[in-house]
């Protein structure tokens, strides 16, 4: 089935531990974006790819980094996670190179850190 | 202030009744708006979309746009159970998509 793929599904992690959330499409989209939700606040855009190979910073990018080295991958990397990262997130893709709100959803990692 | 705000809810309504969702942002040279629908526990799904003044139907779904008044709207007529979520408003400018922290409709049967 095509769709975005994220793992893991939910994740408990100490405080100071590096965690990478992983995000794969199928769907050959060239944009791809990492969302934090949060009770009260939303989806809040943490960052974007509009193509393989460039990044850009959303709202909330700090403490967080990503890369994309090729169209159907977008890792999410923590390098040293804090409790006020405790979150749902969300990968998401679009088709063209980021110029269109049409987004596609994962089903979402739930992280937890102590 | 938040660049999409979103009418507070919750929002009840009984079975068969229209629900009605309001939406402002703030950013005047945004071009396109989008309501996505996210059901408890699950990923935000795109329901509308809408690019010009005015309204546009699909379905039970009416979103209207008044980029004069920088305000988006979506009404769900003949409202059904399966439409208790939560609805999230979201303007695409400058390549990213920003969102509402969304409205949460109930509908009683």
């Amino acid at each position: 089935i095509a769709g975005i793929t994220q793992a893991p599904t939910s994740q408990i992690l100490a405080a100071g531990r590096r965690m990478t959330l992983r995000c794969t499409q199928d769907m050959r989209h060239n944009a791809m974006y990492w969302y934090r939700q949060d009770l009260g606040l939303g989806l809040r855009l943490i960052h974007y790819s509009n193509t393989a190979g460039t990044t850009g910073k959303g709202e909330v990018p700090d403490g967080y980094s990503v890369s994309r080295a090729n169209t159907d991958d977008f890792p999410l990397t923590l390098a040293s996670a804090v409790p006020s990262q405790t979150s749902v997130y969300f990968c998401a893709s679009s088709p063209g190179t980021g110029d269109t709100g049409e987004l596609f959803f994962g089903e979402g990692s739930r992280l937890t850190v102590l | 202030q938040k660049e999409v705000e979103q009418n507070s809810g919750p929002l009840s309504v009984p079975e068969g009744a229209i629900a009605s969702l309001n939406c402002t942002y703030s950013d005047r040279v945004s071009q396109s708006f989008f309501w996505y629908r996210q059901y408890s526990g699950k990923s935000p799904e795109l329901i509308m979309s809408i690019y010009s003044n005015g309204d546009k139907e699909d379905g039970r779904f009416t979103a209207q746009l008044n980029k004069a008044s920088q305000y988006v709207s979506l009404l769900i007529r003949d409202s059904q159970p399966s439409d208790s979520a939560t609805y999230l408003c979201a303007v695409f400018n400058d390549y990213k998509l920003s969102f509402g922290a969304g409205t949460t409709v109930t509908v009683r049967a």
